[in-house]
């Protein structure tokens, strides 16, 4: 089956620090691979996303680049703030069937960034 | 990109009772989904709700404990029957459009059954 597995969290780090969150999927396919963000007390935003192999996603100076050869989706930043405190979550979709598709999320990791 | 409100956005409901959350899109969309997020935990999906007829369930969920209704291509609702403190959790609103390229996500129901 498809999965998604995401480095355990939570994560803490001082502002300004370089973040990575790892992501590593299964999948049976060609799976377009996505990072969704949700901050305290909100829904889930969509962050980044990447559709074939070697594409990189990037957003809010967030990036993740789709690696085939590892399946491999790492979340990176140079510089976190504390507005970056929030839960991420990787995601993969793939066909479901016919005209519809479902998305499989990881767990997610909890990012407190302190000041 | 589609902008999903969803109502109420919390409520504490006694068990026993049935509580119905509405999912409003701002656009004409193709999928609509509801999710389950549990304490601490990922999303789960419950149904994807069918314009004009009965929602496909997932595994583990049936449709007379969550009977859902999409009357239109821009609404939807989710009802959650005979609630017990176990369906404590965020409930999520999702659509996508077009090419299903990308699923957006509404601010959850954030519901708490004593």
């Amino acid at each position: 089956g498809n999965s998604v597995t995401q480095m355990e969290g939570p994560v803490t780090l001082s502002e300004e620090a370089f973040l990575t969150i790892n992501c590593t999927y299964t999948a049976t396919g060609y799976p377009s691979l996505f990072w969704y963000v949700q901050y305290p007390g909100e829904g889930l935003q969509l962050l980044l996303k990447a559709t074939k192999a070697d594409d990189k996603g990037s957003n809010k100076g967030f990036e993740a680049t789709y690696r085939k050869e590892t399946t491999s989706f790492h979340l990176e930043k140079g510089s976190v703030q504390v507005s970056d405190s929030a839960v991420y979550f990787c995601a993969l979709r793939l066909r479901k069937g016919a005209g519809s598709y479902q998305l499989t999320f990881g767990k997610g990791t909890k990012l407190s960034v302190i000041p | 990109s589609a902008v999903i409100s969803q109502k109420p956005s919390r409520d504490i409901c006694q068990r026993g009772t049935s509580l119905t959350i509405q999912c409003q899109v701002d656009s004409q969309v193709t999928m609509m989904f509801w999710y389950r997020q549990q304490p601490g935990q990922s999303l789960t999906l419950i149904a994807t709700a069918n314009q004009g007829s009965e929602a496909t369930y997932e595994s583990g969920f049936v449709i007379d404990k969550f009977p859902i209704s999409r009357p239109n291509l821009t609404f939807s609702t989710l009802t959650v029957s005979n609630m017990s403190p176990e369906d404590s959790s965020i409930y999520l609103c999702s659509a996508t459009s077009g090419t299903q390229e990308t699923q957006y996500f509404g601010p959850g129901t954030r519901l708490l059954v004593l």
